[in-house]
């Protein structure tokens, strides 16, 4: 079965502090995963998509098929980053995203 | 930078009404879906939509639900007879291919039912 997990509903770090918000899936062929991310108010917004293995506003994302997991990561957090991150994937011959739970990102000041 | 668009932004109903969630995609795109996002929960795929036809649905689907895309530049969800349950926000995503990098969304339409 196609699944995303996201463990932490809440995940608060401190201005500079690294962040890592955690994420595994469950999928049987190759799957394209993704982060979306959810300001106060606003629309989701991809931010990463392990296929283009870019760097938005800071953040990364490496795709690990050993441990089915694609964890986000910044080394210095910003007050700005505190939003709703969303762990996606898009698998095969189905079009369409499999979310996670969402993890709330506070950077506190 | 285009955007798909959705109204209303909330929408308050009794239990029993129907309800017509609509949304502009991006106008070069092909593919539509709604998702929702039951307040608390994760977001969840409702319907695919291509071609003037409905290409994947999912459980939650089910025959209270309808979509169409009635004038080649809305793309609306109908919901029968509401119930409780249905309370959520409902997303709309237009897509230019099947690659899910390309897929937008919409700020979303909040459904309350009481």
């Amino acid at each position: 079965a196609q699944r995303v997990t996201q463990p932490e509903k809440l995940l608060s770090v401190f201005k500079g502090a690294p962040v890592e918000l955690k994420c595994n899936y469950s999928y049987s062929g190759s799957p394209e995963l993704f982060w979306y991310v959810q300001y106060s108010r606003q629309r989701l917004q991809l931010l990463l998509r392990h296929i283009s293995r870019e760097s938005i506003k800071g953040f990364t994302a490496d795709l690990n098929k050993g441990e089915t997991s694609f964890h986000l990561k910044k080394p210095f957090a910003q007050e700005e980053d505190s939003a709703m991150y969303y762990c996606a994937l898009h698998g095969g011959a189905t079009n369409k995203l499999i979310f996670g739970t969402g993890t709330l990102l506070a950077v506190q000041p | 930078e285009p955007e798909v668009t959705q109204t209303p932004s909330h929408q308050v109903t009794q239990m029993g009404q129907e309800v017509i969630l609509r949304c502009v995609p991006i106008s070069n795109h092909l593919y539509f879906y709604w998702y929702r996002q039951i307040l608390g929960q994760k977001v969840e795929f409702l319907v695919s939509f291509y071609n003037n036809e409905i290409s994947e649905k999912s459980e939650i689907f089910d025959d209270q639900f309808s979509v169409e895309r009635p004038d080649g530049s809305n793309f609306t969800l109908k919901i029968r007879s509401t119930k409780l349950e249905d309370s959520a926000m409902y997303f709309c995503a237009s897509a230019v291919d099947r690659n899910g990098n390309t897929i937008y969304f919409g700020e979303g339409s909040w459904l309350t039912v009481v």
